[in-house]
């Protein structure tokens, strides 16, 4: 079965740093680019951050440029998301999402397989 | 960055009826590279279609895209009780991925 598992949410005060991870399953992880999208309770969609096959091209959302960095290691099958100097308009729901293989880079392809997410909550 | 503004915000429709959603994007979005989600309660998005018009897999095929440039449209062609939810738009042609605000999508 695809299967894409987030962990490592949790509650952290302003300025703190979190990692979050995402376990892959069923499927070739080094055939797919990544990417990681956030919910803020009550709202929609917020893409983050995507990275493609090789980590050879890296995006950001503006909002977090400079604070988050995305990373994988394709032998774990994983995806990472470090999150320095945390606000509390970061607190959302943070899914791991899979778009389309091919490619050098980490767009032109739908996000076809989506985790359950992990909850992050930033508050003093 | 490439802003998508979805309407109506809500559509308030009966089971049978037929769906339009809309998605205007502030620029071209190249190569009508533009997905549709639908997201229920508690629920991770689940994608429904891509490049405009392509259904995903296992996606019924009362659900159709249309659209190029800057004007999409999701048309659900008789609802179904399960279809109602919240429908995003998304365009993935340029390198800020952006998503529309959704659209509510409720029981009349």
């Amino acid at each position: 079965e695809v299967q894409l598992v987030e962990s490592g949410g949790g509650l952290v005060q302003p300025g703190r740093s979190l990692r979050l991870s995402c376990a892959a399953s069923g499927f070739t992880f080094d055939d797919y680019a990544m990417h990681w999208v956030r919910q803020a309770p009550g709202k929609g969609l917020e893409w983050v951050s995507g990275i493609s096959w090789n980590s050879g091209s890296i995006g950001y959302a503006d909002s977090v440029k400079g604070r988050f960095t995305i990373s994988r290691d394709n032998a774990k099958n994983s995806l990472y998301l470090q999150m320095n100097s945390l606000r509390a308009e970061d607190t959302a729901l943070y899914y791991c999402a899979r778009s389309g293989g091919g490619g050098s880079g980490y767009y032109h392809d739908a996000f076809d397989i989506w985790g359950q997410g992990t909850m992050v909550t930033v508050s003093s | 960055e490439i802003v998508l503004t979805q309407s109506p915000a809500t559509l308030s429709l009966s089971p049978g009826e037929r769906a339009t959603l809309s998605c205007g994007a502030s620029q071209s979005v190249s190569s009508s590279y533009l997905a549709w989600y639908q997201q229920k309660p508690g629920l991770a998005p689940r994608l429904l279609i891509y490049d405009a018009s392509s259904r995903a897999t296992g996606i019924p095929d009362r659900f159709s895209g249309s659209g190029s440039g800057t004007d999409f449209t999701l048309t659900i062609s008789r609802l179904e009780p399960e279809d109602f939810a919240v429908y995003y738009c998304q365009q993935y042609g340029s390198s800020a991925i952006t998503f529309g605000q959704g659209t509510r999508l409720e029981i009349k």
